[in-house]
């Protein structure tokens, strides 16, 4: 099945700071999205991006298929930005499920 | 977006007893959807995909006797955790969509069996 890897697997800044995130993929996809995982488990959906460029206030994404990477961008850092994020996939094949990536544990210092 | 409510959000039984998780895609029909399995610090980990009106398909190493997967209609999943042990103690969480979207996730339910 695909192949999902995110990097750096923990990231620790300091409020204010810029940081991205940045997942791999092995395989062609049917879609891309990011997640933040707040500490109560919810997952936030924080971009559905296949492909292209989007940007949501401090955080925007990029993804290249045909390169098969996908970067979260997250600018002037805020505490409340903590928590895990993770990248998922759906391959074209594989029955359209979705295979996430093992995430970035994100810290951000006040 | 869309609404994927999961309930109960946190549950405690006893060993050997049976637990009923439930899903429900709120604003849309969902004809696919997915149960997922956490263990703390660790990503979500596919256990089986479910289709309506049909049998769920589980990964493998996931016992199907033991998690029961029911899809009864386009807005509604179970899962079903069976003779629970402590081992199955665990965060899971569910998703839904409509094909080619993207999808949407329950608010997951942390099962505790003492």
């Amino acid at each position: 099945g695909i192949q999902v890897e995110q990097s750096p697997p923990d990231l620790i800044l300091q409020e204010g700071a810029n940081s991205t995130l940045r997942c791999n993929f092995s395989d062609s996809v049917n879609n891309l999205q990011w997640f933040h995982q707040n500490p109560w488990g919810q997952l936030i959906n924080l971009f559905y991006i296949p492909s292209g460029t989007k940007q949501n206030g401090r955080l925007s994404a990029t993804t290249v298929a045909t390169e098969r990477y996908s970067l979260l961008y997250i600018s002037s850092s805020q505490t409340t930005d903590s928590g895990v994020y993770f990248c998922a996939v759906e391959g074209i094949t594989g029955g359209f499920k979705t295979i996430f990536g093992a995430g970035t544990r994100l810290f951000v210092k006040a | 977006g869309a609404v994927v409510s999961q309930h109960p959000s946190w549950v405690i039984c006893k060993s050997g007893t049976s637990v009923k998780i439930e899903c429900r895609s709120l604003d849309f029909q969902a004809t696919t959807m997915f149960w997922y399995r956490q263990f703390p610090k660790q990503s979500l980990m596919l256990m089986a995909t479910s289709n309506e009106g049909s049998k769920a398909t589980y990964e493998q190493g996931v016992e199907k006797d033991k998690f029961l997967i029911n899809h009864a209609s386009l807005t509604l999943s179970t899962l079903t955790v069976t003779s629970a042990h402590p081992e199955d103690s665990s965060f899971y969480i569910c998703s839904a969509s409509s094909r080619v979207s993207e999808a949407f996730f329950g608010q997951g339910t942390r099962l505790t069996v003492v």
